[in-house]
């Protein structure tokens, strides 16, 4: 019940188009949904998050789309660029908990 | 801009040694996380801490690992004796509000 489930482990996307990153949880007690971007030999850091009082935030190019009755969320990253090849980590949380629950990562890579 | 800091940055050591890795939070933050990433496992919640006092090591090897906050700017995970195993990135993590800011990490090889 604790765990996040994430798909694809890896994920090649040509520049320009859309890449999409998907997660599942069981814990209908987790409150809040952030997504982590981790480059090579960095650690990871927040990219964007959501609570489920929504459906979908958007920030830049980077849009979390999230459905509370499948218990499901997801990351779609617009006009890919390069750069934007990282490891990414959808996570979940009780927002009276300190504790986050990492998905397993995504390996994406943008093809210029 | 304030970071979460670690050292050592890379620690090559042989199998048997001891190895204390440390972490200087963010002043202010009252959460301290100690987590380890390997290709195989991911990223592993090891131990936390919330005001200096230890709530989950669960994930952590009882009988070599050891994680303790001897004051609010100063988190240590040790490993004695160390096993080639152990060989991994360990990061440590203060956390504000929901936020969690990672270190840089120690790259680990036990030989």
């Amino acid at each position: 019940q604790q765990q996040v489930k994430q798909s694809p482990q890896s994920l090649i996307v040509q520049k320009g188009g859309i890449s999409i990153i998907n997660c599942a949880y069981e814990n209908t007690a987790f409150d809040y949904f952030p997504w982590y971007q981790q480059f090579p030999g960095k650690g990871p850091a927040l990219l964007i998050a959501i609570r489920p009082d929504v459906s979908e935030k958007k920030e830049g190019r980077f849009t979390i789309s999230f459905n509370k009755s499948a218990k499901q969320f997801s990351l779609h990253i617009m006009d890919s660029q390069p750069g934007d090849s990282a490891t990414y980590f959808c996570a979940a949380s009780r927002s009276s908990a300190s504790k986050i629950i990492f998905g397993s990562g995504t390996r994406l890579s943008i093809r210029p | 801009d304030a970071r979460v800091t670690q050292t050592p940055r890379h620690k090559v050591t042989e199998m048997g040694q001891e190895v204390t890795m440390r972490c200087q939070p963010i002043l202010g933050h009252n959460t301290v996380f100690w987590y380890r990433q390997t290709m195989m496992q991911g990223l592993e919640l090891l131990a936390y801490f919330r005001n200096r006092a230890p709530l989950d090591d669960s994930g952590m090897p009882k009988d070599r690992f050891s994680a303790e906050m001897p004051d609010a700017t100063l988190a240590t995970l040790k490993i004695q004796p160390s096993e080639p195993r152990d060989s991994a990135v360990y990061f440590c993590a203060s956390g504000f509000l929901d936020t969690q800011y990672f270190g840089p990490g120690t790259r680990l090889t036990v030989l």
